[in-house]
């Protein structure tokens, strides 16, 4: 069974730094691209960022590039989502996502980020 | 930036109704579209990917159609369980997603 388990989110001040982590199983995660989604609550659904499954290609939206960083360690079926400089607007449930062909087939349940002084 | 914009916003229906989900695109993604179903507290649900190909285990009453920039999601009778939200999503170029279509029981 496909499971994708994140952690890391939390309370942070404006400015500040927070690493996500999701763990995988039931699948070969060394075989998929894997993605971040980031949705605030009540709201809809943004695509944040993506990573090749040997880590050797990333993209960001736009409104992250810079200030966040995806990445992997195939080694221990873990992705990683390094936040930094980050703002109100930042506020989301953060959801780790496999890619399956450009499609997020399984999905986390999903881990708070709230961004407040 | 490719935009996603889905009608209506909200879609009151009863159980046996057939309901449509209209997503509409700023330019062409060919037939790359996917469809999502939420429900609160819970992340998203795959069941549609290129356009109008089911996801292994969504129910057949789930049906996609389209290509270009104009695409709908149909539900041929509603069961109590489909009653969420239900999200859009172009991957022709990076990816973008509606705004959201909640359906509510009337």
């Amino acid at each position: 069974e496909v499971q994708l388990v994140e952690s890391g989110g939390g309370l942070v001040q404006p400015g500040g730094s927070l690493r996500l982590s999701c763990a995988a199983s039931g699948f070969t995660f060394s075989s998929y691209w894997m993605n971040w989604v980031r949705q605030v609550p009540g709201k809809g659904l943004e695509w944040v960022a993506n990573i090749k499954e040997d880590g050797s290609e990333k993209y960001y939206v736009d409104s992250v590039k810079g200030r966040f960083t995806i990445s992997r360690d195939n080694a221990k079926n873990s992705l990683y989502l390094q936040m930094s400089s980050l703002r109100a607007e930042d506020t989301a449930v953060y959801y780790c996502a496999r890619w399956g062909a450009g499609v997020a087939d399984y999905w986390g349940q999903g881990t708070l980020v709230t961004v407040s002084s | 930036d490719i935009q996603m914009t889905q009608s209506p916003s909200t879609l009151s229906a009863s159980v046996g109704d057939r309901v449509t989900i209209t997503c509409r695109a700023s330019q062409s993604i060919s037939n790359w579209l996917a469809w999502y179903q939420q429900k609160p507290g819970k992340a998203p649900k795959l069941l549609i990917y290129k356009a109008s190909t089911l996801e292994s285990g969504v129910p057949s009453r789930f049906s996609g159609s389209g290509s270009g920039t104009e695409f709908t999601l149909t539900i041929s009778s509603l069961q109590p369980d489909d009653f969420a939200t239900y999200y859009c999503q172009q991957y022709n170029s990076f990816y973008s997603f509606g705004q959201g279509t909640k359906l509510e029981i009337k």
